[in-house]
């Protein structure tokens, strides 16, 4: 069974400019999230879809940041216009559903704003 | 409040044990989760343990709650030099699906 995949790996932008990720959770994971982890600090929540509808979007900085997740399958989280502070690694993670204790994560995208 | 807390670094030597730290400040969590991650890699979920539970033991792997101190560890027996990752400790509540992660631990194993 193929794991949560992210896209791309690794995205390098100047500040102003668009970006957007690509997350793919597991096959049947009604439940899909976005974490982003800063500068080496924790990792924070950004928000939570089950299929296409968003529960808990609490996370989300403000609102350069749109998330979406058309028919319930992938997601994608969109940053317009990036900033120097959105620097940092964005993590996919997705969970069966009812279920939040075993979240699965994907391999990130480091994103770097110039 | 929510708030995870680890100390940075750990560094043990090849076959010796890693005991690596966590506290946390919601009573209200319900799960508690170790999680690794390897140059490169994403998040690997190791263990986790229901809030009502002392102790897990999983092969090398032994986490160890003191829900009244409000501390979670994970103790690594034998570590190896594949061990040397950085250990994100987590807590989530009961009714809701978010993950509070602490800054992570980086763990360094001297061969």
């Amino acid at each position: 069974e193929a794991g949560v995949t992210q896209f791309p790996s690794h995205s390098v932008i100047e500040k102003g400019q668009t970006v957007t990720l690509r997350c793919d959770p597991i096959s049947g994971h009604d439940n899909l999230y976005w974490y982003r982890r800063v500068m080496g600090k924790e990792i924070k929540f950004l928000l939570h879809f089950v299929k296409e509808s968003k529960q808990d979007e609490s996370g989300m900085p403000n609102n350069r940041f749109l998330a979406e997740r058309t028919g319930g399958t992938y997601s994608t989280l969109k940053v317009q216009p990036a900033e120097l502070e959105d620097s940092g690694v964005y993590f996919c993670a997705s969970s069966q559903a009812g279920q939040n204790y075993e979240q699965y994560f994907g391999p990130g995208t480091r994103l770097t704003v110039t | 409040g929510e708030d995870v807390e680890q100390s940075l670094f750990l560094s043990v030597r090849e076959g010796d044990s890693s005991v690596i730290n966590c506290t946390y400040t919601d009573s209200s969590s319900t799960y508690l989760y170790w999680y690794k991650q390897e140059p490169g890699a994403g998040l690997q979920l190791l263990t986790y343990i229901f809030s009502n539970m002392d102790m897990k033991q999983d092969q090398r792997l032994t986490v160890l709650l003191n829900k009244k101190d409000k501390h979670l560890s994970l103790r690594i027996a034998d570590t190896q030099t594949g061990d040397s990752a950085i250990y994100f400790c987590a807590e989530s509540k009961k009714g809701t699906y978010k993950y509070i992660f602490g800054t992570g631990t980086r763990l360094k194993v001297l061969a």
